[in-house]
Parts: structure tokens; sequence; C-alpha cells
């Protein structure tokens, strides 16, 4: 069973702070990990994709991407009460042929502390 | 440039009934995912589709559930006689090939 994991926190981090959101995978065939943040009541949107490992920086995100410990993570500097939310690590695999799967894991919720 | 849409936004269905989602891909995108969120829980994938394919279905429950995307028109996920443990956000995603892939803002199902 390929699974996607996180803990589900919450995790809480004062205003101002870096917030740090792990994720592991167990499909060595993943290409593809996206992070995904969800309000509650509302649908997930994208904050990062990333492909390759290293770091990858998009404003006040930076993802990182191991694929030898299978493991992504997510940085957020500067955490504003705006930022809490659950976050949602996914992994996508291709499935040849054009095809393609993607497997979320459940989720870290995050407070941001004011 | 419209993204995903997905309709009704909310559904309410007494116990036995049928419910039908649809899902309209973004403009350009082939490939259509369903996923459902029972509350406090995280995003359970249901089924894979390509025009006129479906390309997995392993999440699908057997029976009572089944989706489609024709060539022409919205994909639909049908429920058949729906129970009470059916109530839950189902979200619609799609996908250019392999790409970044957008989710809809959900039909929320509630069934009495």
């Amino acid at each position: 069973q390929k699974e996607v994991e996180q803990n589900s926190g919450p995790l809480s981090v004062p205003e101002g702070a870096i917030a740090s959101l792990n994720c592991t995978y167990s499909d060595r065939g993943s290409q593809s990990f996206f992070w995904y943040r969800q309000y509650s009541g509302k649908s997930p949107e994208l904050i990062m994709s990333i492909y390759s490992n290293g770091d990858k920086e998009d404003g006040r995100f930076t993802a990182q991407l191991n694929k030898a410990s299978q493991y992504v993570s997510l940085l957020i500097r500067d955490s504003q009460p705006s930022d809490s939310a659950t976050y949602l690590c996914a992994a996508g695999t291709g499935g040849g042929a054009g095809t393609y799967k993607y497997i979320f894991g459940t989720g870290t919720r995050l407070k941001v502390l004011a | 440039n419209a993204g995903v849409m997905q309709n009704p936004r909310h559904l309410v269905r007494r116990r036995g009934q049928e419910a039908r989602l649809r899902c309209s891909p973004m403009k350009g995108h082939s490939h259509v995912y369903w996923y459902r969120q029972l509350p406090e829980e995280g995003l359970k994938f249901m089924v894979y589709l390509q025009k006129e394919n479906i390309i997995d279905e392993s999440g699908m429950p057997k029976e009572r559930f089944s989706a489609e995307f024709p060539k022409e028109g919205p994909s639909i996920l049908r429920i058949q006689q729906v129970v009470r443990g059916d109530s839950a956000a189902y979200f619609c995603a799609s996908s250019l090939v392999g790409d970044t892939f957008y989710f809809g803002p959900g039909t929320r199902l509630t069934v009495l």
C-alpha cells in the first residue's frame, strides 16, 4: 500500500517564527511532490511543487526534497496567523502511458499564535 | 481562465436517493481525479479518469459508486442509494499531464 505520512499536529508556532512541516512517502517511484494548504471548509490550494532533490523557494515558503530518505518538508518563514490551516503533502507517481496518480497524507494542522 | 468547476456546491439527499456530482476540469486538462474527505480526515483517492476512460478506480467502493468522463461534458460521480456514511466533501481535481493538479471548490454532500 503506497502511503504518504504526516504528523497530524497541531503544530503551534508563535507569529514571526519558522514553521517546519514534514512528510514521508513509501513509494520510491514517486516523481513529483506537492504541498497544499486547506482552510477549514475550503478546498485545497497549491502552495509548492517540487520534483528534484534539494530546496525550492517561493516567497516565505521553502520546499525540501530528499529522495534517498523519501522525505519532503515545507518551511514557512515569518509565520502569520493567516497561515493557520491544514497543510497536505502529496506524492505523484507515474502509472505508465502518460497516467499519474497522487496520494495525499492526512495533513498537519498548523496554528500560528499572535 | 476558469478553474476547476464543481456543482452543486451543496447537495442534500435522503437515504436511498441518488447523488450526482459534476466536475468540469480546467481548460485543456484531460486528467480528472475524484477525492473524498470525511470530517476531520484527509483526502482519500477515489478514481482517476481520462476522457472516456477509467484509469484507476482502486479507491472507489465496489458498490453504489460509479464515475464517468464522457467525450463531451463534465465528469460525473454518481452515488446510488446513498447512506449516512456517504456524507462528506467530494473534491475533483484536474491536471494537464502528470503536472501540478488543481482542485475544484468541492461538493458537500449531506445525507439525511
